[in-house]
């Protein structure tokens, strides 16, 4: 089992849809969780971190469910420019600081 | 502009030849990490490091990869003898502690 799962997608959306993306995450010790956000060949640029009581930033709110060990990034109102790519990032330290990224979730916003 | 950057941006070299970036990260940032990334994939992990000291090394970082920090500033990443499989986006994160990380553009690097 990869430590950290993503659906690759792609979603495809129409304009002013919802849409929401889970990432499952194996070690139950991780601590902290990020959501970025590629763009196709760019770099990938920090969106959201999850915190444990939820968090929303406009139009996208980020769960964590440390039972389940899955975070979730919800969109609403799709924009075009929102069409990219959705890392998963988890972190967790034993010792050190391990980064693990997810595959990423590949999202299409048509008009 | 006060982000990271990575130099060069592009680099095509012939199998079998030495290669070396440059990563700048954000100033007051004291970790500062190198990933990997191929067609379709998320940042694969290769090292970091807090301040001078490399803390963690992927195994995917074989002999023929090494990581410079000296002075807690800029940092090297060389490859010797690079393969055709080592041709990828070679990215630089920094991040303060352990908190959000800031990535440069990358380095595309194309081996022939």
């Amino acid at each position: 089992r990869k430590e950290v799962e993503q659906d690759p997608g792609p979603f495809n959306v129409p304009e002013g849809a919802t849409v929401a993306f889970n990432c499952t995450y194996s070690n139950s010790a991780s601590q902290s969780f990020f959501w970025y956000r590629q763009d196709c060949r760019k770099e990938p640029k920090l969106l959201m971190s999850v915190y444990s009581s939820g968090n929303e930033d406009g139009r996208f709110t980020a769960q964590l469910n440390r039972a389940s060990q899955y975070i979730s990034l919800l969109i609403r109102d799709s924009k075009l420019s929102d069409s990219a790519t959705y890392l998963c990032v988890v972190t967790h330290s034993g010792g050190y600081q391990k980064v693990t990224f997810g595959t990423g979730t590949k999202l299409q916003v048509i008009p | 502009d006060t982000g990271v950057s990575q130099d060069p941006r592009h680099k095509i070299t012939k199998r079998g030849q030495n290669v070396t970036f440059r990563c700048d990260p954000i100033s007051e940032h004291n970790r500062l990490y190198w990933y990997r990334q191929t067609l379709g994939q998320g940042p694969e992990f290769l090292t970091y490091f807090q301040n001078e000291a490399q803390l963690e090394k992927s195994r995917l970082l074989s002999d023929r990869f090494s990581a410079e920090r000296p002075k807690g500033s800029f940092s090297t990443l060389e490859i010797q003898r690079t393969e055709q499989g080592d041709s990828a986006m070679y990215l630089c994160a920094s991040s303060f502690l352990g908190y959000e990380q800031f990535f440069g553009p990358g380095t595309r690097l194309t081996v022939l």
